[in-house]
């Protein structure tokens, strides 16, 4: 059974419209993030939430936002997006009071297209 | 600053084994990692080792870490043609934040 879900698989956006991608776990783990990754590239690190506590990365655009409304759920806003924003967005969940292992589990991701 | 390299691509014959190679930066990284993506999919976590350990075997994949040349390798024995996918090396900081490669592609031919 997925234990982090994301919704939807494949987004469709028009440029400079607001787009919501949605994820939800079933772990109860403390920590959600949010990467960013583009075509051939390494997935990048956008945000993440350590329980309510929001750390944003320094170089993530101002154009990305992200709510947590509890544990369970998390997601990110995109404001504006542009041509340059068109990437598989990956979130992930990890508990790290886990001990032995911090093994960050991620969705199957949300391809986001920009047109 | 934290980096992660790897070479880009390798091919192999299906039954060789391969050997995918990978060099970090950050020499307090806790957990380094081994990620494969499928075509269009999430990332899948294959197997991880600490960072105090030197080699981690699991069926037919062997992690080998050597942590004074910050270098860490992962040998797949007996490839098949199901192995086909991208793999990503991630070392993961004191914060908790994973760092990946850029990935390998991995083409089997049969």
């Amino acid at each position: 059974d997925a234990m982090v879900i994301q919704n939807p698989r494949y987004q469709v956006t028009q440029f400079g419209k607001p787009v919501t991608l949605s994820c939800s776990q079933t772990l109860n783990h403390n920590v959600m993030y949010w990467y960013q990754q583009k075509s051939s590239q390494a997935p990048k690190l956008l945000f993440h939430y350590y329980d309510k506590d929001f750390n944003n990365e320094a170089d993530t655009p101002d154009n990305f936002q992200s709510r947590r409304p509890n544990t369970s759920f998390c997601f990110l806003d995109i404001r504006s997006p542009g041509l340059g924003d068109a990437a598989m967005y990956l979130c992930a969940t990890r508990d790290p009071g886990q001990g032995l292992s911090t093994e960050a589990f991620f969705g199957q991701g949300t391809r986001l297209t920009v047109v | 600053g934290e980096d992660v390299e790897q070479s880009l691509f390798l091919s192999v014959r299906e039954g060789d084994s391969s050997v995918i190679n990978c060099t970090y930066t950050d020499s307090s990284s806790t957990y380094l990692y081994w990620y494969k993506q499928e075509p269009g999919a999430g990332l899948q976590l294959l197997t991880y080792i600490f960072s105090n350990m030197d080699m981690k075997q699991d069926q037919r994949l062997t992690v080998l870490l050597n942590k004074k040349d910050k270098h860490l390798s992962l040998r797949i024995a007996d490839t098949q043609t199901g192995d086909s996918a991208i793999y990503f090396c991630a070392e993961q900081n004191q914060g908790g934040k994973l760092i990946f490669g850029q990935g390998t592609e991995l083409s089997v031919k049969p």
